[in-house]
Formats: structure tokens, C-alpha cells, sequence
């Protein structure tokens, strides 16, 4: 595996059950980000990891749970969600203090919530 | 209060010709600015930066322009091909945000053959 993968691509969940978003950079970066992306609107932040540690949590409800266990693996633990959670979740890694800003992007998880 | 703009949602070009794309921005903080580009069901891809020290970085077909004075950055495609049909996204980091994109709404860009 390259770059950053995310598992599950698709996702159809109920509101009251319990899922998991998996996330793994193999590009040996120190910091990882969870983004959703609606429809027409931007990009927006929901977490952020630098060396495993959570730096920023931009607001996100308690129904969004992070996890990073290493600085390869992020985890987004969902659970009670709205159907207005519905959009895809895009997972990110960079490389921290050494200059350049650039995020690597995964695929997503295109995530319905019936 | 969205710091990062692109007032155009959707641009129409001719295959052959030159597409430009539209980015404003309010935080005079930010030092760094990207481009990415995105096709359906796939994540972001990396484009084009510029550090805030420059006022054009050209990679190929692709150069972004920056005018700090304004807050105003802009990416050109020339020749525009059917390939580039996607959204492009810019975005902008302050160097002490520990890494962190504010990304602007994006714009679709169709090139047609």
C-alpha cells in the first residue's frame, strides 16, 4: 500500500449503531487530520493529530470520536449519528516543521446515515 | 467567517485554452497557499503551492499567481485539456498553525473537447 488509505470507501449506517472509520498513511509523516466534505461547501476541519497527540478539535460534536494509537493510524469513531452527518470523510497526513504545508488526501469514506 | 473564497462555482472552458481559476482570502497570516484538484469519488490531490515570498511559481501547465496586496491568488491552465474537468480547491496555511489548510468551497472546471 502508497500513500493514505481509508477503509471502509462506503458506509450505510442506522442512527443508533456504532462504526468506525479507518485511516493509514504510509508516507512516515507526524501529523494526521480527519476533514468532512458537504456538498458545495468546503473542506472543514474536524481533527487534528501532530505526533500522535490531538492539537485541534474544531468543534465537532461528541457523536465524532478520534483515535490515533500511532502516527500511521487514525480512527473516527461514530456513533448516534444525524442524517445531516451524512458526507464523505476525508482522511490527511502531512509532514510537520519541515516547511511545507502539503496534505496527502485519502479516497474517503462516503458515509450515509439513514 | 470563511477566510478562504472562490466565488466561482463552476467554470466552462474550451479545450485548448486558458482556464483561470479564482481565490480570495482574508487572514493576512497566511504564508503559504495550495492548489489541489479533485475528481469524483477520490480524495484531493495535490496541484501547485506558492510560499508568500513569491508572486508566480509555474509548474508546466500549471502556474498560480500571487497578490498579496489584494489577497488574491489565481491558478492558470494552459492549454486546458479534457483531463483537468474536476474541482480545484485552494488553500492556505499560517506558518504557526502547526500544518493546518483552511480550504476554500472549490470550483468545477469542465473543458470541453
Amino acid at each position: 500500500e502508497t500513500g493514505v488509505t481509508q477503509t471502509p470507501r462506503h458506509l450505510v449506517m442506522g442512527m443508533t449503531n456504532k462504526k468506525s472509520l479507518k485511516c493509514e498513511q504510509h508516507l512516515g509523516h507526524n501529523a494526521m487530520y480527519w476533514y468532512k466534505q458537504s456538498a458545495k461547501k468546503p473542506l472543514e476541519l474536524m481533527f487534528v493529530y501532530n505526533f500522535k497527540e490531538q492539537t485541534e478539535n474544531n468543534s465537532v460534536p461528541s457523536r465524532f470520536s478520534p483515535e490515533c494509537p500511532n502516527s500511521s493510524h487514525l480512527f473516527l469513531h461514530l456513533h448516534t449519528l444525524q442524517p445531516e452527518d451524512s458526507a464523505l470523510y476525508l482522511c490527511a497526513s502531512s509532514q510537520v516543521g519541515q516547511g511545507a504545508d502539503e496534505q496527502f488526501f485519502g479516497p474517503g469514506t462516503r458515509l450515509t446515515v439513514l | 467567517d470563511q477566510q478562504v473564497k472562490q466565488n466561482s462555482p463552476s467554470l466552462s472552458v474550451q479545450e485548448g485554452r486558458i482556464s483561470i481559476l479564482n481565490c480570495d482570502y482574508t487572514n493576512s497570516m497566511f504564508d503559504y497557499f495550495l492548489w489541489y484538484k479533485k475528481y469524483p469519488a477520490e480524495g484531493p490531490t495535490f496541484l501547485i503551492s506558492i510560499s508568500s515570498i513569491k508572486d508566480k511559481n509555474e509548474d508546466g501547465r500549471f502556474t498560480v499567481f500571487l497578490n498579496k496586496s489584494a489577497k488574491h491568488l489565481s491558478l492558470h491552465i494552459v492549454p486546458s485539456q479534457p483531463g483537468d474537468s474536476a474541482v480545484y480547491f485552494c488553500a492556505a496555511s499560517a506558518g504557526n498553525q502547526g500544518g493546518k489548510l483552511i480550504f476554500g468551497q472549490g470550483t468545477e472546471l469542465s473543458v470541453k473537447p
